[in-house]
């Protein structure tokens, strides 16, 4: 199916875990980002990649490490979650065209 | 930096418009507006865009004041599913990163 998926879909890990989120899109569009959104801040940009290979720090970038090997994936890895890393993850991409498309999220919770 | 200024919240009754405005008062003559709007529990989605013109498609209607200081976003026949975060967003056509940076929006809450 053509579209931007996230997996999984829930996940609770302990602290000090590492855990991956996966992103994947079919259309081959160049940039890719990571949002988490949280009561109180909305959404806030973790990092983002302008083509494979290339990936930028968002605006809270500590804690996630992100690599781009194929354009369309862009997995976020937390290294060694904590419990302030309890969020909802929105992975998005934008092609030639002038919108974002963001997947449906990935509700993580570190206990 | 906030760059758009969005009452927290609105009320609107179901069948009727829904008029969210937005105050832009810095906008660069580069700058387009966005807006996007999420649905509780789902990822945003986009809704229209704009420079300087009016610009309608098959979701809303977007007008944008002569000096460009501010907009308006029209849900010309609101449903319940309407019921929304709705985001404005001010940003340049094409820029390096093209990050999109989200203000806490519009709760707009559409009742029967």
């Amino acid at each position: 199916d053509a579209g931007i998926t996230q997996s999984p879909r829930y996940k609770i890990t302990e602290t000090g875990r590492q855990v991956t989120l996966m992103c994947h899109q079919t259309w081959s569009h160049s940039y890719m980002f990571w949002y988490r959104q949280d009561l109180g801040h909305g959404l806030r940009l973790i990092y983002y990649s302008a083509a494979a290979d290339i990936t930028d720090k968002g605006e809270v970038p500590d804690g996630y490490v992100v690599s781009r090997s194929k354009t369309e994936n862009f997995p976020l890895t937390l290294e060694s979650a904590t419990r302030s890393q309890t969020s909802v993850y929105f992975c998005a991409s934008l092609g030639q065209g002038v919108s974002y498309t963001f997947g449906s999220g990935t509700r993580l919770t570190v206990v | 930096d906030a760059k758009t200024t969005q009452p927290p919240s609105m009320d609107c009754a179901e069948g009727r418009a829904a008029n969210l405005p937005c105050n832009h008062s810095t906008i660069s003559g580069n700058e387009y507006v966005y807006w996007y709007r999420q649905i509780h529990s789902q990822g945003p989605q986009y809704i229209i865009h704009g420079l300087k013109n009016n610009e309608t498609n098959e979701m809303a209607s977007l007008i944008i004041t002569e000096d460009r200081k501010s907009s308006t976003l029209i849900l010309p026949h609101a449903t319940l599913r309407d019921t929304a975060v709705y985001y404005c967003i001010v940003r340049p056509f094409m820029e390096y990163g093209n990050k999109l940076v989200f203000g806490a929006g519009t709760i707009l809450r559409v009742k029967s």
